[in-house]
């Protein structure tokens, strides 16, 4: 199973500032990750899929990079509905796991 | 419009069955889109359960869930399930459904609404 670790846990930023969240793989799996957004008692959006495509619907401030094993959501000025968990996950094989998640506080 | 709409909260006790249902509507096809299931304990974060392909039953369990859960399908009313046949009351947590984009090789595009699952004596 491919173990994957989100950092930091949380991440404290203002308003209009940019943020910048990890995702590490414990094993390749190419471009195949995806982020997800989840607001308090949200069922999670697609936000990014294969790294770096945004899904239907998502403001151009969210991007994502990387490949391999490392990979990076950036959110480039924060708005007040953007202080919400994000999770990344793989598909790149079974389990399709998630990360444990980080937390955009003010 | 993409839907995936779940049946309502459950209370239940430890060792009773229960079976809930995500319906899906509004793409083209059911069938032929991989429904999958994510589980979220109180307070916690995402888990890959698994995924089934509509048209043929076809399921990848993760192995954390395999035995401990079933899920199932009734593609005449495109609707997906994920069953207990003796509950816990570790499986106390909210339950969603969501769809492959493409290939059982896909993120999840469309999510239901959540069940919320409460197992308590």
């Amino acid at each position: 199973e491919i173990v994957m670790t989100q950092s930091p846990a949380t991440l404290s930023v203002s308003p209009g500032e940019r943020a910048t969240l990890s995702c590490r793989a414990s094993q390749s799996v190419s471009s195949n990750l995806a982020w997800y957004q989840q607001k308090p008692g949200q069922a999670p959006r697609l936000l990014i899929y294969g790294t770096s495509l945004r899904a239907t619907g998502i403001p151009a401030r969210f991007s994502g990079s990387g490949s391999g094993t490392e990979f990076t959501l950036t959110i480039s000025s924060l708005q007040s509905e953007d202080f919400v968990l994000y999770y990344c996950q793989h598909y790149n094989d079974w389990p399709q796991t998630f990360g444990q998640g980080t937390k955009v506080e003010i | 419009e993409v839907q995936l709409v779940q049946s309502g909260a459950e209370v239940k006790k430890p060792g009773e069955s229960l079976k809930i249902s995500c319906k899906g509507s509004g793409y083209n096809s059911f069938t032929t889109y991989w429904i999958g299931w994510v589980r979220q304990m109180p307070g916690k974060g995402l888990e890959w359960m698994g995924i089934i392909y509509p048209d043929d039953s076809d399921t990848i369990y993760s192995p954390s869930f395999q035995g401990q859960v079933t899920m199932s399908v009734d593609k005449s009313i495109s609707t997906a399930y994920l069953q207990w046949s003796s509950l816990k009351a570790s499986d106390t947590a909210m339950y969603y459904c969501a769809r492959l984009a493409a290939a059982s090789w896909s993120p999840l595009d469309y999510w239901g609404q959540g069940t919320l699952v409460t197992v308590s004596s």
